[in-house]
């Protein structure tokens, strides 16, 4: 049963606008919540986090929302750019173990 | 070498074959980890080390068997395997610590993976 949920498998923007990647969980006990991007042919790559008990964490262009009562979160790329466009990967944090996504695949056109 | 590296990239063997996956971590962490990603999964823990001990095993196969000799390498024997392993396997390291999740287990980093195709 998956606990963490990327429900889009793929978004299209346009360069220079937002990105918004969501991603949802269903296990309350998860205490961090971080994003990955993976580029074909490469290992994930470590983007962002955002600990539980803070619902905003921001980082140049990228910023991630936390809303634990709907036990969502989201990822803004703003502006995007077409070196974004990769495959996003939300992961959620429950003792040892990173539970991840499917992914989102980002493609951000100019 | 910088980050987290493996060997091979790419492998290609028979059910009867025995291979090894290798991994070393050029970033000073005592945790690492083998993930198996199959097509339209998400990424799926298998092992878990942390200090060279093995810390999770989550429920993994006995023909998939994983070695730490040290903080910086890890291995993954493969024996016997079916055509349903074929996937991406990928190693990460993190920092490690004393236990419990406080300050541990946070960010890891990635390896590029070894694409396995079982025949």
């Amino acid at each position: 049963d998956q606990q963490v949920k990327q429900n889009s498998p793929s978004l299209s923007v346009q360069e220079g606008r937002i990105s918004i990647l969501n991603c949802d969980y269903t296990n309350s006990m998860f205490d961090y919540f971080l994003w990955y991007k993976k580029y074909p042919a490469e290992g994930p790559t470590f983007l962002i986090s955002i600990s539980s008990i803070k619902d905003k964490n921001e980082d140049g262009r990228f910023t991630v929302f936390l809303n634990k009562s709907a036990k969502h979160l989201s990822l803004h790329i703003v502006p995007s750019q077409p070196g974004d466009s990769a495959v996003y990967f939300c992961a959620a944090r429950s003792g040892y173990a990173l539970n991840f996504g499917k992914g989102t695949s980002l493609l951000v056109t100019p | 070498e910088t980050g987290v590296t493996q060997t091979p990239r790419h492998l290609v063997m028979g059910m009867t074959n025995k291979k090894s996956l290798k991994c070393e971590q050029h970033l000073g962490h005592n945790a690492m980890y083998w993930y198996k990603q199959s097509a339209k999964k998400p990424l799926e823990l298998m092992f878990v080390y942390n200090f060279k001990e093995q810390t999770e095993n989550n429920s993994v196969p006995s023909r998939f068997s994983p070695e730490c000799p040290n903080s910086s390498h890890l291995f993954l024997h493969l024996h016997t395997l079916q055509p349903e392993d074929s996937a991406l396997y990928l190693c990460a390291s993190s920092q490690g610590g004393s236990g419990g999740s406080g300050g541990v287990y946070n960010e890891q980093f990635f390896g590029p993976g070894t694409r396995l195709t079982v025949l």
